[in-house]
């Protein structure tokens, strides 16, 4: 049963530091998503990937977060440094040839 | 640029009623949409799509998704709500470059 995989699954890091973020797509999919979700946001696309290249990044706030695909089975969300206000829940999803996403456990981060 | 509205924060029905939550679209070209689900503490699953063909589509767990052109609209349906289909639902559109966007959630919530 292939699925995304992502760790950590909770992280709790206080202000200043870095957090890494890792996500294992679907073996054979070629699009990666980046989503933040909180209850005040919603949920809010941050960055996409096809072919590990990235497409969009717009919804990325570009001077502390940064995000890449150093392989096809690997694509990596960092945020350095963490604020408090980025506390949230970070999905990653995957997708082929089919538009449908599938979307990972999550990642719980909370910055104090 | 494609929006999707979800009107309505939080659905209550009975259980044993039908359900209908509902969705309104904007984008450019042909619609791809689509239907999610989120259980507490869990990534989004897909629940259905429309691509193209008929307007009503069936998907998963006794769900299904009428498309209507003229109103923009693509509601979720069941015809016998379950206390288990208690969640999130997430309505979303995908444009030409496989960028999603999903609407803010509708929470249903299913009473014995």
């Amino acid at each position: 049963d292939a699925r995304v995989t992502q760790t950590p699954r909770h992280k709790v890091t206080e202000m200043g530091q870095e957090v890494t973020m890792r996500c294992q797509p679907i073996l054979g999919h070629n699009t990666v998503f980046w989503y933040r979700q909180t209850m005040m946001q919603g949920l809010e696309l941050l960055a996409y990937f096809r072919n590990r290249a990235p497409l969009d990044d717009s919804g990325m706030p570009k001077d502390r977060f940064s995000a890449e695909m150093p392989d096809a089975t690997l694509a990596t969300l960092k945020i350095q440094p963490s604020e408090p206000r980025d506390s949230a829940v970070y999905f990653c999803a995957s997708s082929g040839g089919q538009e449908t996403q599938y979307f990972g456990p999550g990642t719980r981060l909370l910055v104090l | 640029a494609q929006s999707v509205a979800q009107p309505e924060d939080q659905v209550n029905v009975a259980e044993g009623n039908p359900l209908t939550v509902k969705c309104t679209y904007s984008v450019s070209g042909n619609p791809y949409l689509f239907w999610y689900v989120q259980y507490p503490n869990r990534g989004l699953q897909f629940l259905l799509k429309y691509i193209t063909g008929d307007n009503l589509v069936k998907g998963s767990y006794g769900f299904e998704a009428e498309f209507n052109k003229s109103q923009t609209s693509f509601h979720l349906k069941k015809p016998s709500a379950l206390v288990s289909d208690s969640a999130l639902y997430f309505c979303a559109v995908r444009d030409n470059d496989q960028k999603v966007t999903f609407g803010t959630g509708t929470k249903l919530q299913v009473i014995p």
